[in-house]
Order: structure tokens, then C-alpha cells, then sequence
């Protein structure tokens, strides 16, 4: 069965720190692999995509790797501001039966100042 | 462009009343999809069109549940009769061109069943 796997659950930090969250997935073959940013009472914004051929892509202080062959994706936070308290949700995306997404269950990432 | 926009952005209701959620989609979006969000099993696909024609209602846990699209800028997601169990935060999100396109989510609708 295809899954989505993130860590940690849930995550505290300090305002100012940096912080990795992690993705496994079993789907395969991909498309592609999103990390959307669920804020409290909003609904998710795409934060990066990422295809099969790549490795990096940052968006601001937001860097997401990808490793497809042992099928890991991580999401890294630079310089955490309070802002970044929400959670976090790994998407991706089947490439057959009609490249369905498979959702994780997000992790719940809270800043303190 | 103002977003997906949805409504009710919350309802309270009794057991057994019938439950009606709106959502209009980004213009020119072909796509629009309906999930259902709760702490036990995360965002769930409920239902997708794609040019106003239901593709993949396999998500659609009963026949309580049921959603239509009468054209490109409107669609309900009803439920009747509501349970308990149905209580959620339900998403409608719609993309440009392909099921790989990127979600834009609405803001929800927070459902609470008595």
C-alpha cells in the first residue's frame, strides 16, 4: 500500500533555531512530491514541488531535499520566526492510477519566543 | 483572484438535519476537489471533478454523503442525514490543469455535528 510517513509528530522549538522535518513514502512510481504549510483554521499552501530528477529546492528560508532511491524528503527551517508554527503536510503524488496524491499526516511544528 | 471561497466556514447542527457546504473554485481551474480533515486520519479525498464531471468518487464514505457540480464556479458538498462521526473540517481545493497541478485549498468549512 502506497504511505506517506513524516516525523516527528510534533516539534517545539526556540524562535531563531533551525529545524528538519522528515517524509518517507513507499509510493512509486512518483510524479512529484509537495510539502504544504497548514496554517491553524487556514487551509494548505504549496511551500515547493519537487520531481524525480531533483535534489534541492529552497523557497526563501524554506529548503526541501529529495533522495529517490531511498525514498526520503525532508523539509529544512532556517532561522525559524513564529510565523512558522503550523503544520506540515508531505504530498505526494502516484504516477499511475491517475497520479493520486498520497497525503502524511503532517507534523505539528510550534515556535516559541 | 479572491481564492477558493467556501461556506459555511462553520456549522453547528443536530443529528439527523441535513448539512449543505458551497464552494466556488479559481476561475479557469478545470479541477475541484473536496477533502474532509480530522486529527485521527488527516486529509481524506472525498470526491474530484475535472470540467464540472465527478471522476473519483470512491472517497465518498456513504450514500449520505453527495456532491455536484452544476457549473465551472459552483459546487455543494451535502450531507443527509449528518451523524456525529461526520464532525471535520472539510476543504474544497481546485487546480489548473492536471491532477499533479498544485491544490489551492479554501479555508475550510468546520462542521460540528451534536
Amino acid at each position: 500500500k502506497n504511505q506517506v510517513e513524516q516525523s516527528p509528530q510534533s516539534l517545539i522549538i526556540l524562535e531563531g533555531k533551525n529545524c528538519t522535518l522528515q517524509c518517507n513514502y513507499t509510493v512509486s512510481p512518483f510524479s512529484n512530491l509537495r510539502w504544504y504549510k497548514q496554517d491553524t483554521g487556514r487551509g494548505p499552501v504549496s511551500l515547493t514541488i519537487m520531481t524525480f530528477s531533483e535534489n534541492t529546492k529552497s523557497n526563501g528560508r524554506y529548503t526541501a531535499t529529495l533522495d529517490a532511491d531511498t525514498k526520503q524528503s525532508s523539509l529544512h527551517i532556517t532561522a525559524s520566526q513564529l510565523s512558522d508554527s503550523a503544520s506540515y503536510i508531505c504530498v505526494v503524488s502516484e504516477k499511475e492510477y491517475g497520479n493520486k496524491l498520497v497525503f502524511g499526516a503532517g507534523t505539528i511544528l510550534r515556535v516559541k519566543s | 483572484d479572491a481564492g477558493v471561497i467556501q461556506s459555511p466556514r462553520h456549522e453547528v447542527t443536530e443529528m439527523g438535519q441535513e448539512v449543505t457546504l458551497r464552494c466556488k473554485p479559481i476561475s479557469g481551474h478545470d479541477y475541484l476537489f473536496w477533502y474532509r480533515q480530522t486529527m485521527m486520519r488527516g486529509l481524506e479525498l472525498l470526491i474530484y471533478f475535472n470540467n464540472n464531471v465527478p471522476i473519483d468518487d470512491s472517497g465518498m464514505p456513504e450514500d449520505r454523503f453527495s456532491a455536484k457540480m452544476p457549473n465551472a464556479s459552483f459546487s455543494t458538498l451535502k450531507i443527509q442525514p449528518s451523524e456525529p462521526r461526520d464532525s471535520a473540517v472539510y476543504f474544497c481545493a481546485s487546480s489548473l490543469e492536471t491532477y499533479t497541478g498544485e491544490l489551492f485549498f479554501g479555508e475550510g468549512s468546520r462542521l460540528t455535528v451534536l
